[in-house]
């Protein structure tokens, strides 16, 4: 069975502070694929992120970074200099197979002024 | 380009009653998931049609219906409603399972239908 870990239920930072977001991921697939989604208090999921099982390359995008360890089965998130609008529950998802994705439950993000 | 939009935004219906929430996929997609998500929770597959059919299913009881239209637009059918169906749906599109872009890509998401049982 597949499943996905998020074990910070809340984090709050000030303004410009780094945060890491933590995920980690259960599956017995050699090949799968892994997905950081935001949610503004809108509800509307927005993509950020995808790596699939065979890419360790940790990647950087802006202020954005993303840290894969197979080794651990980690996918973790950091923001660097924390902003008000970042406030959102970010998501990890995993996807093995065809299209289904399973989700952790969320960490919601303060980001305060 | 239309990205995934869904209808209707906000609904309240009281126990026992039947919905329809409709769903139409961003242009070039042919693949419909619908997703549950209850207050602080993450999102929980309910199922996914393409070419018209049912093609995955997730623990959902069979009061979850859905259905696809030709159009590839879909509806998640909800009937004998209860206070713990109440919950944000989101509807999610992408290119066909099997297609270089199917199993790879992400699926993007509208923005739900939150739905409030009483």
């Amino acid at each position: 069975a597949q499943k996905v870990t998020q074990a910070q239920t809340e984090i709050s930072v000030v303004e410009k502070e780094d945060v890491t977001l933590d995920c980690v991921y259960e599956t017995r697939d050699t090949t799968y694929y892994l997905f950081w989604y935001k949610q503004p208090p809108s509800g509307e999921l927005v993509f950020l992120i995808r790596r699939n099982s065979f890419d360790e390359q940790n990647e950087i995008s802006g202020r954005y970074s993303w840290n894969f360890q197979k080794s651990t089965s980690s996918f973790n998130f950091t923001i660097t200099a924390s902003q008000v609008v970042d406030s959102a529950v970010y998501f990890c998802a995993l996807k093995t197979g065809f299209q289904k994705l399973v989700f952790g439950t969320g960490t919601r993000l303060l980001v305060s002024p | 380009d239309a990205g995934v939009t869904q209808s209707p935004t906000h609904l309240i219906k009281t126990r026992g009653q039947q919905v329809t929430l409709r769903c139409s996929p961003k242009s070039g997609h042919d693949t419909v998931s619908w997703y549950q998500q209850a207050l602080g929770q993450g999102p929980q597959f309910i199922f996914q049609y393409y070419e018209e059919e049912e093609r995955q299913r997730g623990n959902f009881p069979d009061r979850f219906s859905g259905h696809q239209f030709p159009n590839y637009s879909s509806e998640l059918n909800v009937n004998a409603l209860l206070l713990g169906d109440s919950a944000l749906y989101l509807c999610a599109s992408s290119p066909r399972p099997g297609t270089s872009g199917g199993t790879y890509n992400e699926q993007f998401f509208g923005p739900g239908t939150r739905l409030t049982v009483l």
